[in-house]
């Protein structure tokens, strides 16, 4: 069975420009989260969604926004890249809300120059 | 003060040794308790997934979690050199809208041939 896909693998942005990451979940899944992860660090939360809605938010700015579509696929948006948004970002994927256990992609790595 | 503290190494030891990897927190709401290994620029691996105190066995991982101390524990026994990676503890609590993990900063532990 396919895991969690996410595109594009690598990305080089220069400060103040957009970027779309794309994350597909597990087959059956329904919830798809984003982290970014920084060099170093663990994952930070940034957003969770079930059923295209928004279920959780963590502490990042309104540059940030993600949607979930029909398909439970996922994107994350991020604008006006900062230096600082160089980082892996993951896609998780679990069943639902209450359902704990989330499998990871292999993440999108971003570099802003 | 971070809600999840791990050590994070290096932590390099002979092939066929016991290792302990450890993280504390202090969120009490904290229910669901998981081991993640990341290899090198790749995304999470779900090693060990636990609910509340107790212990859980698999293969040569063993995870533990003590509640009342806020304390949780993952040992490999006859570690490999394929086991070199960084390993993440990651906890979550029980939310009615969704969840998010909250992760340790990852110890980066080598197994020596």
């Amino acid at each position: 069975d396919a895991g969690v896909t996410q595109s594009p693998t690598h990305l080089i942005k220069t400060r103040g420009q957009h970027v779309t990451l794309r994350c597909s979940p597990i087959s059956g899944h329904k919830s798809v989260s984003w982290y970014q992860q920084v060099l170093g660090q663990g994952p930070q939360f940034i957003f969770q969604y079930y059923e295209k809605e928004e279920r959780g938010r963590g502490n990042f700015p309104d540059r940030f926004s993600a949607r979930q579509f029909p398909n439970y696929s996922s994107e994350l948006n991020v604008n006006a890249l900062l230096l600082g948004d160089s980082a892996l970002y993951l896609c998780a994927s679990s069943l639902g809300p209450g359902r704990e256990t989330q499998y990871f992609g292999p993440g999108t790595r971003l570099l802003v120059l | 003060q971070k809600e999840v503290e791990q050590d994070p190494g290096p932590l390099s030891v002979p092939e066929g040794a016991i290792v302990s990897l450890n993280c504390t927190y202090s969120n009490s709401a904290f229910q669901y308790f998981m081991w993640y290994r990341q290899y090198s620029r790749k995304g999470p691996e779900l090693l060990m997934y636990t609910y509340s105190s107790g212990n859980k066995e698999d293969g040569r991982f063993t995870a533990q979690v003590d509640k009342s101390s806020k304390y949780i524990s993952l040992f490999i026994r006859d570690s490999q050199p394929s086991d070199s990676a960084t390993y993440l503890c990651a906890m979550s609590a029980r939310e009615t809208s969704g969840s998010r993990l909250t992760f340790g900063e990852g110890t980066q532990l080598t197994v020596n041939p």
